[in-house]
């Protein structure tokens, strides 16, 4: 089982709203990351969990607060979003973060947009 | 210059052609290299992974990868029309994040 389950599939908010995404993996993965992505453009990494703690956060602004409740869960929680934030955002995890060659195995994706 | 470059497209080939797709890197530490595929508006399915010069083959799919000369190729032989997608090369060296090249859009058409 390669699967990374993200909820909600489509997500639309105001931007005085607070909302939450949700992944999920069972593949015994000690390293989970969010990724945004715009149209037609590649994924921008935005943080890394490795073994439940905050590894990276790739300056991204403090209206995007992440949460890793366990080894199998990552959480996005979104606050005073901006319209220009309308993207897809992609969960994945990992093997292990820092050791070598990892395979990141991508979720579907959630698609956000801020009105 | 980007760390990696990759053609936009869009790529278009009729139905049973070979696909050829190919990124270049300017980065000599990068060590494994991936090949990504992504339907529009799903998540990246990861297709290809290699950490070697030389071809991998999986299926209808063979990934090539010349570190001599910072080069990758994905081929996809007998091309379906369930092959158009956006395929993402992606690059890394141990201890670092991914560098994804940004994208080519393939259309196979029936």
């Amino acid at each position: 089982d390669t699967e990374v389950t993200q909820t909600p599939k489509h997500l639309v908010m105001g931007m005085t709203n607070k909302k939450s995404l949700k992944c999920e993996q069972h593949m015994g993965h000690r390293a989970m990351y969010w990724y945004k992505q715009k149209a037609k453009k590649p994924p921008e990494l935005m943080f890394v969990y490795s073994y439940e703690k905050l590894s990276i956060n790739e300056s991204v602004p403090s209206r995007f607060s992440p949460e890793c409740p366990n080894s199998s869960l990552l959480n996005l929680h979104l606050h005073a979003l901006q319209p220009e934030d309308s993207a897809l955002y992609l969960c994945a995890s990992s093997q292990d973060y820092g050791g070598d060659l990892p395979k990141l195995f991508f979720g579907s994706g959630t698609q956000l947009s801020v009105l | 210059q980007k760390e990696v470059e990759q053609d936009p497209g869009p790529l278009s080939v009729p139905e049973g052609a070979i696909v050829s797709l190919n990124c270049t890197y300017s980065n000599s530490a990068f060590q494994y290299f991936m090949w990504y595929r992504q339907y529009s508006r799903k998540g990246p399915e990861l297709l290809m992974y290699t950490y070697s010069s030389g071809n991998k083959e999986d299926g209808r799919f063979t990934a090539q990868v010349d570190k001599s000369s910072k080069y990758i190729s994905l081929f996809i032989r007998d091309s379906q029309p369930s092959d158009s997608a956006t395929y993402l090369c992606a690059m890394g060296a141990a201890g670092n994040k991914l560098t994804f090249g940004g994208g080519t859009r393939v259309l196979v058409k029936p």
